[in-house]
């Protein structure tokens, strides 16, 4: 089975700083893939980024850019320019790659990240 | 741009009732996922559904949930027997095949109630 942490619970930041988010997974996979998910307060699941196992390329996306340790099993998601409109809770996810496509997420508990004005 | 749609969005109900929380998956999708949020806390899978039967489920998807695709568009979840702590935000996602690393679209969720 697989574990996701997330050892930071809130943090905060003033507005354009730009904030790091820690993520470890425990997984004796060797193919997965890792996702970062935000919930603002409406409580909708929008997906900021991802991350195949198999690229040692960190992904990127706008300001949203990832740091991803495989041999560590860390990934950590960075935030530049942070914006009011970033607060909410991050989540950090998992998903093994078994072939037969439904595998499900495993999740961490979250950090709550508010950009102070 | 395609969304997942669930309905209803709040729903309270009294404990040892059935309930049916309702999904419409985005069109092309075929891989289909109910996943349980309990206030606070993190977010659960539950299980997941592929052509017309349950692929995964976890422990907390005992016998008193199920999970349907009746019609060809929508994808329910059903609980038999409402408990209290099944009081939690549920929500629906989907998957296209094949897409692997796009991850999933989630629904806005259903917040259920056991009261």
């Amino acid at each position: 089975a697989q574990t996701v942490t997330q050892s930071q619970p809130e943090m905060s930041v003033q507005e354009a700083e730009t904030v790091t988010l820690s993520c470890t997974y425990d997984t004796s996979e060797n193919n997965y893939y890792l996702f970062w998910y935000k919930q603002p307060p409406s409580r909708q699941m929008i997906l900021v980024i991802r991350q195949e196992a198999y690229k040692q390329q960190n992904a990127t996306e706008n300001r949203f850019s990832v740091n991803f340790q495989k041999a560590a099993k860390s990934f950590s998601l960075k935030i530049s320019d942070s914006q009011l409109g970033d607060t909410a809770m991050y989540f950090c996810a998992f998903m093994k790659y078994s072939g037969g496509g439904a595998d499900g997420l495993t999740f961490g508990k979250g950090t709550h990240l508010i950009i102070q004005p | 741009e395609p969304e997942v749609t669930q309905t209803p969005s709040h729903q309270v109900t009294q404990m040892g009732q059935e309930v049916i929380l309702r999904c419409v998956p985005i069109s092309n999708h075929l891989y289909f996922y109910w996943y349980r949020q309990i206030l606070g806390q993190k977010v659960e899978f539950l299980v997941s559904f592929y052509n017309n039967e349950i692929s995964e489920k976890s422990e907390i998807f005992d016998d008193q949930f199920s999970v349907e695709r009746p019609d060809g568009s929508n994808f329910t979840l059903k609980i038999r027997s409402t408990k209290l702590e099944d009081s939690a935000m549920y929500f629906c996602a989907s998957r296209e095949p094949g897409q692997w690393n796009y991850g999933y679209t989630f629904g806005s969720g259903t917040r259920l109630t056991v009261v």
